[in-house]
C-alpha cells in the first residue's frame, strides 16, 4: 500500500529564513511522482513542485526546491527566503502507477512565517 | 478563465436532504477527480473518471453518486446527507494519470458543505 507521512503538524520560521518541510513516502511502484501543494487560509490548492521517481536531479521552482532522497524515501520541501505570504498548509502527495492517477496525501504541515 | 470551477462554493443543508455539487474543467483533460477534505484537513480521494468512465471508487458510501455527462464535467450527488458528510469537497482534473507523469492535478476552489 502507498503511504505519505508528514510528521510536522506545525512549524514556525522567521521571515527571510529558509525552512524544510519533511515528507516520507512508501510505495512498491518503480514509477511514481511526488508533489507538493500549498493551501492558504483562503482554501484553494496551489501546485508548487513535482519530482519524478526517475529524476536524477532535485526539482526546483523559484524559491521552492525538493530534497529528494530515493533510498530514504523522503521528499522534503525547502522554501528559501520565507515570506509572510508563505504562511499556509503544505501537503506532500504521491501518485503511483496503475492507481488511476489519484493523489495520496500526507497529513499536512501548517507553516507560520513570523515577521 | 477559471481552469476548474465548482458550484456552489458554500452549501448549508439539513440532515436527510439530497444535494449536488457541480464541477467543470476547461483544460481539455481526460481525467477528473473528487476529493474530500475533512475537519482535520486530511485530503482523500473519493472518485475518479476518465473520459466519462468511472475508474476509481474508494469505498465511499453509496449515498454518494458521481456523474460525468461529458469529460469536461463531473458532478457529485449526495443522498440522505449526514452530519459526517460535512467537509470541503474538491474537484480536480489531470492531463495524464500514469505514475511517473509530471502533470499535476488542477484543483477547483472547493465546496464547503455543512450539514446541520
Amino acid at each position: 500500500a502507498q503511504k505519505i507521512t508528514q510528521t510536522q503538524p506545525g512549524m514556525f520560521v522567521q521571515e527571510k529564513e529558509a525552512v524544510t518541510l519533511d515528507c516520507t513516502y512508501d510505495t512498491s511502484d518503480p514509477s511514481y511522482g511526488l508533489f507538493w501543494y500549498k493551501q492558504p487560509s483562503s482554501g484553494e490548492m496551489i501546485f508548487l513542485i513535482y519530482q519524478g521517481s526517475y529524476d536524477q536531479q532535485n526539482a526546483t521552482e523559484g524559491r521552492y526546491s525538493l530534497n529528494f532522497q530515493k533510498a530514504r524515501k523522503s521528499a522534503n520541501l525547502v522554501i528559501s527566503a520565507s515570506q509572510l505570504g508563505d504562511s499556509a498548509m503544505y501537503f506532500c502527495a504521491m501518485r503511483g502507477g496503475g492507481q488511476g492517477g489519484k493523489l495520496i496525501f500526507g497529513q499536512g504541515t501548517e507553516l507560520s512565517v513570523k515577521p | 478563465d477559471t481552469a476548474v470551477s465548482q458550484t456552489p462554493k458554500y452549501l448549508v443543508t439539513q440532515m436527510g436532504n439530497d444535494k449536488s455539487i457541480k464541477c467543470e474543467q476547461n483544460l481539455g483533460h481526460d481525467t477528473m477527480y473528487w476529493y474530500k477534505q475533512d475537519s482535520k484537513k486530511f485530503l482523500k480521494i473519493m472518485f475518479s473518471y476518465n473520459n466519462k468512465e468511472l475508474i476509481i471508487n474508494e469505498t465511499v458510501p453509496n449515498r454518494f453518486s458521481p456523474k460525468s455527462p461529458d469529460k469536461a464535467h463531473l458532478n457529485l450527488h449526495i443522498n440522505s446527507l449526514e452530519l459526517g458528510d460535512s467537509a470541503v469537497y474538491f474537484c480536480a482534473s489531470s492531463q495524464d494519470t500514469s505514475g511517473g507523469s509530471s502533470y499535476e492535478q488542477y484543483f477547483g476552489p472547493g465546496t464547503r458543505l455543512t450539514v446541520t
